[in-house]
């Protein structure tokens, strides 16, 4: 079945870091991936996503490229803000249906 | 992005009695609304599946009896926790997709955080 896995953390980074923060994902088909963000005490937002194969979602100075050919969507970000901080979670469409696939989720913690 | 309103952001209940939990589309019409659960530091744990006009779509494990969901339109979809206990704190999302669009991503509401004392 379709499923996704990140890479697990938490990461600690110093601000104006380079992040990256692995996803790969099985789906059927060729679905839509997503990046969310959940920062403390709130619910989650969609910070990117892209549509099909070679895709780059961007927002907020963050990126993600859809790779079929590696099945991947790792999020990146050149330089980190203590701001940043957050639970990033990589998700898929299920396919056939609406419910969302999410991986475990990626909590990142920047220093200043 | 469309707007999904959840409310209330927080709750505080005694053991015993009841807790209900709204979650509305605003500028679109959810067919389908999830409720999810998120303890300390861990993922979202996918609850049940709601669409309008029927019953709920419970996860291996979750109580029907316990977590009550009615979804009685396209734009409001409710989470009654029924006979709380001090195990069933935690945070509970909802979130709605945009009717007939399958490849779409979800909007998610604020989260309910529910504490019972």
């Amino acid at each position: 079945g379709d499923s996704v896995t990140q890479m697990e953390g938490p990461v600690t980074l110093s601000e104006e870091a380079f992040l990256t923060i692995n996803c790969t994902y099985t789906a059927t088909g060729y679905p839509s991936l997503f990046w969310y963000v959940q920062y403390p005490g709130e619910g989650l937002q969609l910070l990117l996503k892209a549509t099909k194969a070679d895709d780059k979602g961007s927002n907020k100075g963050f990126e993600a490229t859809y790779r079929k050919e590696t099945t991947s969507f790792h999020l990146e970000k050149g330089s980190v803000q203590v701001s940043d901080s957050a639970v990033y979670f990589c998700a898929l469409p299920h396919t056939g249906g609406f419910k969302t696939i999410f991986g475990a989720g990626t909590r990142l913690f920047v220093k200043a | 992005g469309a707007v999904v309103s959840q409310h209330p952001s927080w709750v505080i209940c005694k053991s015993g009695t009841s807790v209900k939990i709204e979650c509305r589309s605003l500028d679109f019409q959810a067919t389908t609304m999830f409720w999810y659960r998120q303890f300390p530091k861990q993922s979202l744990m996918l609850m049940a599946t709601s669409n309008e006009g029927s019953k709920a779509t419970y996860e291996q494990g979750v109580e029907k009896d316990k977590f009550l969901i009615n979804h009685a339109s396209l734009t409001l979809s409710t989470l009654t926790v029924t006979s709380a206990h001090p195990e069933d704190s935690s945070f509970y999302i909802c979130s709605g997709s945009d009717r007939g669009n399958l490849n779409t991503e979800a909007f998610f509401g604020q989260g309910t955080r529910l504490t019972v004392v």
